[in-house]
């Protein structure tokens, strides 16, 4: 069975930092594109940033570009997000999604998210 | 790309049948393996999102039959045949062929009347 399970979450100032984590099990994770999503509070989903099964290619929404970096270790079956200059407006639950064995794919397996919240 | 799904709620009585749309602004669908590039994603409340349907009418294993996706290019529907109580939720359809870019709709809320 896929497990994803998100960490890392907290109350962060405006223009802190934050790194999220997201530990994989129950398939072959070096495999997989990951990807994070988004949902504030109260709205709809909103992707975030992917990246390929090898880490040789990485995405960004427009609204994170430049702040938030994605990372993986597949020797240690994770996915990371750091998070940089951060926003009231990143204030969303985040969710660590398994992707397909290539780019262009469905979102299969969702973690149960972790909260994030930018507040002074 | 934008998704407009519509209606952006709907109140359907149990057993009856639920129908939401989503309309893409750009084509899903790929003449090369001729795949419309299209999912749709329950959300109940208090959970993560679930995959339902993809390449817009494969049901993922586990999904119920009464749960169906049609559409081709730009246009497509998600139809809950007979509408049960532990359906109430939000549905959202996505986007995966224009990479690097995925793309939700705004979502449709599902309850019961």
């Amino acid at each position: 069975e896929v497990q994803l399970v998100e960490s890392g979450g907290g109350l962060v100032k405006p223009g802190g930092s934050l790194t999220l984590s997201c530990a994989a099990s129950g398939f072959t994770f070096s495999s997989y594109s990951m990807i994070w999503v988004r949902q504030a509070p109260g709205k709809g989903l909103e992707w975030v940033s992917s990246i390929s099964s090898n880490s040789r290619n990485t995405y960004y929404a427009d609204s994170v570009k430049g702040r938030f970096t994605i990372s993986r270790d597949n020797a240690k079956n994770s996915l990371y997000l750091q998070m940089n200059s951060l926003r009231v407006e990143d204030t969303a639950v985040y969710y660590c999604v398994r992707g397909g064995t290539t780019m262009t794919t469905e979102f299969h397996s969702w973690g149960q998210g972790t909260l994030v919240t930018v507040s002074s | 790309i934008v998704l407009t799904q519509s209606p952006d709620s709907l109140a359907v009585s149990l057993g009856e049948r639920a129908t939401i749309n989503c309309k893409s602004s750009q084509s899903a669908f790929y003449s090369s393996n001729n795949k419309n590039y299209l999912a749709w994603y329950q959300q109940k409340p208090g959970q993560p999102p679930k995959l339902l349907i993809y390449w817009a009418s494969t049901r993922e294993s586990g999904v119920p039959d009464r749960f169906s996706g049609s559409g081709s290019g730009t246009d497509f529907t998600l139809t809950i045949s007979s509408l049960q109580a532990e359906d109430v939720a939000v549905y959202y359809c996505q986007q995966y062929n224009i990479s690097p870019t995925w793309t939700f709709g705004q979502g449709t809320r599902v309850e019961i009347k």
